[in-house]
C-alpha cells in the first residue's frame, strides 16, 4: 500500500473549516484514499473514503486532487469534539491489503 | 455507539498471569481484526479473521493467541505478557476485508 506523509499536528479555531492535507504520490490507480480520527485513548472512528471523486457525508468532505498524489479532508465548522488525531490511509481491495495507520495529523481545535 | 464492544476496558496483570480479552459485533460483519497501539506510536495491526479464519498473522508472538469462535466475537488469550506488552488493544469488524472498519473502544492493559 501507497505511503502518506501528513503535517504532525494542526489548529484550528472553532466554527472554522478545518482542512487536513495528505500527500499519496505513490498511490497506484485502485488505491482508495481513507480517513479515520482517534479521540485520546479511544478506538479509531472512520470519516470517509473516495478513489478519485471529491466525496461528502454527514462528518466531512474530501477532495482529491486530479491526479490523486494528494487530497483534504475537511471539517467544515471544526468543534472541541474535533480535536483528535486524523489519520490519512491509502489502500487496495483485495484480501491482502490492510489499513495500515501511520503518525496520523494531531488536530486542536482552539476555543 | 459503535456496535463493537470490549471487555475489560481496563486490565492490570501481572507477567505470570493468564487472561483473555474479548470482543463482540453486533454489526453483522465477518471479518474482524486485533490491532495493538503503544503510547505515542501508530496503530499495528497483530491478526485478522476472515469469516472466522484467520487471514494474518502480523508475526506476533506466541504469548498472544487469538481466537475466533463465530463471526461476531474474537478473543485474545495473554499468557507470560512482558511489561513491554502494556498498550491499548483495539478491536475492530468490517463486513468483508475490503472495506472500512469499525473500531471497539479498547482494552487499556497494564503489565506488572
Amino acid at each position: 500500500d501507497a505511503k502518506t506523509t501528513q503535517p504532525p499536528s494542526m489548529d484550528c479555531a472553532e466554527g472554522r473549516a478545518a482542512n487536513l492535507p495528505c500527500n499519496h504520490s505513490t498511490i497506484s490507480g485502485n488505491e482508495y484514499v481513507y480517513w479515520y480520527r482517534q479521540i485520546h485513548s479511544q478506538g479509531p472512528q472512520y470519516i470517509i473514503h473516495g478513489l478519485k471523486n471529491n466525496e461528502t457525508n454527514e462528518m466531512a468532505s474530501l477532495i482529491i486532487t486530479e491526479d490523486r498524489k494528494s487530497s483534504t479532508l475537511i471539517l467544515p465548522h471544526a468543534t472541541l469534539r474535533d480535536t483528535a488525531v486524523y489519520y490519512c490511509i491509502v489502500r487496495g481491495f483485495g484480501t491482502g491489503n490492510q489499513f495500515y495507520f501511520g503518525t496520523g495529523t494531531s488536530l486542536t481545535v482552539i476555543p | 455507539e459503535t456496535g463493537v464492544t470490549q471487555t475489560p476496558r481496563h486490565l492490570v496483570m501481572g507477567m505470570t498471569n493468564k487472561k483473555s480479552l474479548k470482543c463482540e459485533q453486533h454489526l453483522g460483519h465477518n471479518a474482524m481484526y486485533w490491532y495493538k497501539q503503544s503510547a505515542k506510536k501508530p496503530l499495528e495491526l497483530m491478526f485478522v479473521y476472515n469469516f472466522k479464519e484467520q487471514t494474518e498473522n502480523n508475526s506476533v508472538p506466541s504469548r498472544f493467541s487469538p481466537e475466533c469462535p463465530n463471526s461476531s466475537h474474537l478473543f485474545l488469550h495473554l499468557h507470560t505478557l512482558q511489561p513491554e506488552d502494556s498498550a491499548l488493544y483495539l478491536c475492530a469488524s468490517t463486513v468483508g476485508v475490503t472495506y472500512e472498519q469499525y473500531f471497539g473502544p479498547g482494552t487499556r492493559l497494564t503489565v506488572t
